[in-house]
């Protein structure tokens, strides 16, 4: 079945230790996100690609940063983890950039910073 | 973005339906308003998604108002698997396709 993977589904950094969380599509969707979402809190857009160009939200802190290789991959690079950053990553995806398409979501990676 | 409102959380029993309200009180003529599930440790998915008229799929039923201030979803026999926070989202859809996401509903389904 086409899908979103994301892997690895839990991991641990150290406070300060730089970490790359990594999303994989089947789907060939031109865009795909990136949402934090905290404990008990609803997911929070950090920025999306469509097709190489990337866009960053207002509020997205500098230390969080992404890279599109292909259209199939997308990752996630956290410069400096700090303990706010402890969180679920959901990489989504949708075939296009306009309102109305349907978002397809990874299972999320859980990152815990110690 | 147009704010929603949704009851922090809402209790079923299992089999009968259940009525999940959205307020958007500030919509405008051209924003979609989605539904969206988010199971427990998982990924949100897609539940249903309308502009002006009622909708319906396999997994639910959509009633907007009239005056498109609020919205309705409809699952018409809860399931234990449909305990979940669903989010309801507008979007314009003149716009992009990014998600707000507002604080959601919590449904709770008793056996």
């Amino acid at each position: 079945d086409a899908m979103v993977i994301q892997n690895p589904r839990y991991q641990v950094t150290q406070f300060g230790k730089p970490v790359t969380l990594s999303c994989s599509q089947t789907l060939n969707h031109n865009v795909m996100y990136w949402y934090q979402q905290k404990s008990s809190q609803a997911p929070k857009l950090l920025f999306h690609y469509y097709d190489k160009d990337f866009n960053n939200e207002a509020d997205t802190p500098d230390n969080f940063q992404s890279r599109r290789p292909n259209t199939s991959f997308c990752f996630l690079d956290i410069r400096s983890p700090g303990l706010g950053d402890a969180a679920m990553y959901l990489c989504a995806t949708s075939r296009i950039l306009l309102a109305g398409a349907e978002q397809f979501f990874g299972p999320g990676t859980r990152l815990t910073v110690l | 973005d147009a704010k929603t409102t949704q009851p922090n959380s809402m209790e079923s029993n299992e089999e009968e339906p259940v009525h999940l309200p959205c307020n958007h009180s500030t919509i405008s003529g051209t924003d979609y308003i989605h539904w969206y599930r988010q199971l427990p440790s998982q990924g949100p998915e897609y539940v249903i998604h309308g502009l002006t008229s009622n909708v319906n799929n396999r997994m639910a039923s959509l009633a907007i108002a009239e005056d498109r201030k609020s919205s309705t979803l409809i699952l018409h026999r809860a399931t234990l698997r449909d305990a979940a926070v669903y989010y309801c989202i507008l979007r314009d859809m003149g716009g992009f396709n990014k998600f707000y996401f507002g604080s959601g509903t919590k449904l709770n389904v008793k056996p």
